[in-house]
């Protein structure tokens, strides 16, 4: 089976700018999570979606948002961007919502100038 | 903060050595999962050791649970310059409806 997919790997943004990420799950898997990974805050949870509905949200604010198409991709946009959103952001699917293991994409490593 | 906690921070040991990495957790878990992550990369599922195990092997990996003292261990045995990476324990609370919870992880790295 392929891997999860995410798109674009890089990306460079100004301050105010919006930007959209996606991600392609591993076939199958219904479940769809996001996180942003910084060196000060590490691994903070973005959202999860299954079967096109939001389950979980993190505690970020409403610039973050996501959603879930019927064939299980999922994008995740960000508007009026700050320089403190540069991170990798990671998707990561599973074939459930809980106690199975998550499959992470390489991450889109987004800089914010 | 839910947020798990490793330990050490940060570990250096020669090949062929053990490394033994900690992780803590403040609340009643359904599973404990470790993952690895090269530089910049996305993460790599290990293992995963649900709140009913004690301990669970794979390959050169041991991960043992201990739900009294919330806390978790991942020991590589005979380490090797490709070990050299960053190690997360995320737990799964048992709380139903909510997400992984990464801790800020331990860096690995082992010198040939």
């Amino acid at each position: 089976k392929a891997g999860v997919t995410q798109t674009p790997r890089y990306l460079i943004k100004t301050r105010g700018q919006q930007v959209t990420l996606s991600c392609s799950p591993i076939s199958g898997h219904r479940s769809v999570s996001w996180y942003q990974q910084t060196p000060g805050q590490g691994l903070q949870f973005l959202f999860e979606y299954f079967s096109e509905t939001q389950r979980n949200k993190g505690n970020f604010p409403g610039r973050f948002s996501g959603r879930q198409f019927s064939n299980s991709r999922s994008e995740m946009n960000v508007s009026t961007l700050e320089l403190g959103d540069s991170a990798l952001y990671l998707c990561a699917s599973s074939s459930w919502t809980s106690g199975v293991e998550q499959f992470f994409g390489p991450g889109t490593r987004l800089t914010v100038l | 903060s839910q947020q798990g906690e490793e330990d050490p921070q940060a570990l250096s040991i020669q090949e062929g050595e053990n490394a033994t990495m900690n992780c803590s957790y403040k609340t009643s878990i359904n599973n404990l999962q470790w993952y690895r992550q090269n530089s910049g990369r996305g993460l790599v599922h290990l293992i995963l050791i649900r709140s009913n195990e004690r301990e669970k092997h794979s390959g050169r990996l041991r991960v043992t649970l201990d739900t009294s003292k919330k806390s978790s261990s991942l020991l590589i045995t005979a380490s090797r310059a490709a070990d050299t990476a960053s190690y997360f324990c995320a737990n799964e609370i048992n709380s139903g409806n909510t997400p992984l919870v990464f801790g800020k992880g331990t860096r690995l790295s082992v010198i040939a």
